[in-house]
């Protein structure tokens, strides 16, 4: 069975501290994706980034970065420096061709200023 | 141009009303998708097409009727809703979800908020 943890249910944080949220995933499969997405109370699902299970490299796109640990089965994602706009529900995601694509329950993070 | 429209952005009704969700894609994307999201959970996939046909029913009620008339738009018609059908309804899109190739990112839309009195 695939599943996708997310720990933290909401993080609060001061504008331009830095804050990791936290994913763990479980699948049998050996090839897999894992995404997350932003969602701003707007309600649309924002695509962030996406990994697959052979590519271990950690990405940074300006003030977010991602840390993917097979060993682990984790995939946690860092906002540096967050900013008021940051305040979203934030969903990790698994995907294998055996399967759909799998949501974690989502971490609220409120930035205030 | 990674974007997926949807419209109503609202929508309102009671029990005994028929209406329909639009959604629209112009990426050349062959699969879209319908999702239901309640307040404060993850997104619940109800129907997938893959190339204009029905590849995925997640046991969803027959009150919900999915129709894709052309790989640009899904619609999703609805009929003698119940209240706890009122959440967020999402449309999403892929490049292709053949064998092999179901892993594309998926783009969703705004979604539709519908509230069912």
């Amino acid at each position: 069975a695939q599943k996708v943890t997310q720990a933290q249910t909401e993080i609060s944080v001061v504008e331009k501290e830095d804050v990791t949220l936290d994913c763990v995933y479980e699948t049998r499969d050996t090839t897999y994706y894992l995404f997350w997405y932003k969602q701003p109370p707007s309600g649309e699902l924002v695509f962030l980034i996406r990994r697959n299970s052979f590519d271990e490299q950690n990405e940074i796109s300006g003030r977010y970065s991602w840390n993917f640990q097979k060993s682990t089965s984790s995939f946690n994602f860092t906002i540096t420096a967050s900013q008021v706009v940051d305040s979203a529900v934030y969903f990790c995601a698994l995907h294998s061709d055996t399967d759909k694509l799998i949501f974690g329950t989502g971490t609220r993070l409120q930035v205030f200023p | 141009d990674t974007e997926v429209t949807q419209t109503p952005k609202h929508l309102v009704m009671g029990m005994t009303n028929k209406k329909s969700l639009k959604c629209e894609q112009h990426m050349g994307h062959r699969a879209m998708y319908w999702y239901k999201q309640k307040a404060k959970k993850p997104p619940e996939l109800m129907f997938v097409y893959s190339y204009e046909k029905l590849s995925i029913n997640e046991s969803v009620p027959s009150r919900f009727s999915p129709e894709c008339p052309n790989s640009s738009l899904l619609n999703l018609h609805l009929h003698a809703l119940q209240p706890e059908d009122s959440a967020l309804y999402l449309c999403a899109s892929s490049q292709d979800r053949r064998v092999g190739i179901r892993t594309d990112t998926q783009y969703f839309g705004p979604g539709t908020r519908l509230t069912v009195l």
